[in-house]
């Protein structure tokens, strides 16, 4: 069965700086990956979306993410956190395993500190 | 419809009595699914459908929970004899199918049981 691990539950940042929130996966197939945002009180946006295409994967806000098969990682990345970042961001996983389940990773919360 | 709509969007119920929460999928989205998010943690999946058919109900905690989608449309997840445990937020989201394509969220329903 597919799982994800999201390595930080929390992470704070300086505005400007780099951010880089960590997800491992495991899956017996060729996953589809995703990273989702939820900001406080609202509701699960998708950022970007690795479905089995180009390995670098580029989404909405400046972020991107990398798939390494060989590492099992999925890191989310943006070159210059802005204030507005400031949210829960969640590693999922899809395998083609016959049932479509998306599994969540547990979240890791994103600080941007003035 | 223009998007997921989720109902209702608070509940509050005693323990004890059985709760029914509804899901309007985006038209035309063949993949229904149920999550349960706690406070603070990932979503957790529940169950869902392709169509009117429960492809993996895998995610329901016992048996007082049970979903139904029966026209491949609007789904109800239904708690029964509710316990204090199930006290979260129930999430419903929307695809197109084949568990490549972004999951389109609710708002989400959340239950309280006292």
């Amino acid at each position: 069965a597919q799982s994800v691990t999201q390595l930080d539950s929390h992470v704070s940042v300086s505005e400007g700086t780099p951010v880089l929130l960590r997800c491992n996966y495991s899956s017996s197939y060729s996953p589809s990956l995703f990273w989702y945002v939820q900001h406080p009180n609202k509701g699960l946006q998708l950022l970007l979306k690795y479905t089995s295409a180009a390995t670098l994967v580029k989404g909405i806000n400046g972020f991107e993410a990398e798939f390494k098969k060989s590492e099992t990682s999925f890191h989310l990345t943006k070159p210059s956190a802005h204030m507005s970042d400031a949210a829960e961001y969640f590693c999922v996983v899809s395998e083609p395993s016959g049932t479509y389940k998306y599994i969540f990773g547990t979240g890791t919360r994103l600080k941007v500190l003035a | 419809g223009a998007g997921v709509s989720q109902s209702p969007r608070y509940k509050v119920t005693k323990r004890g009595q059985d709760v029914a929460l509804r899901c309007d999928p985006i038209s035309g989205h063949v993949s229904l699914y149920w999550y349960r998010q706690a406070l603070g943690q990932g979503p957790e999946f529940l169950t869902y459908f392709n169509y009117e058919a429960q492809q993996d109900k895998s995610g329901l905690p016992n048996d007082r929970f049970s979903a139904e989608r029966p026209e491949g449309s609007i789904s109800t997840l239904t708690i029964q004899r509710t316990e204090q445990r199930d006290s979260a937020m129930y999430r419903c989201a929307s695809s197109f199918g084949g568990g490549t394509g972004e999951l389109f969220f609710g708002e989400g329903s959340r239950l309280t049981v006292l």
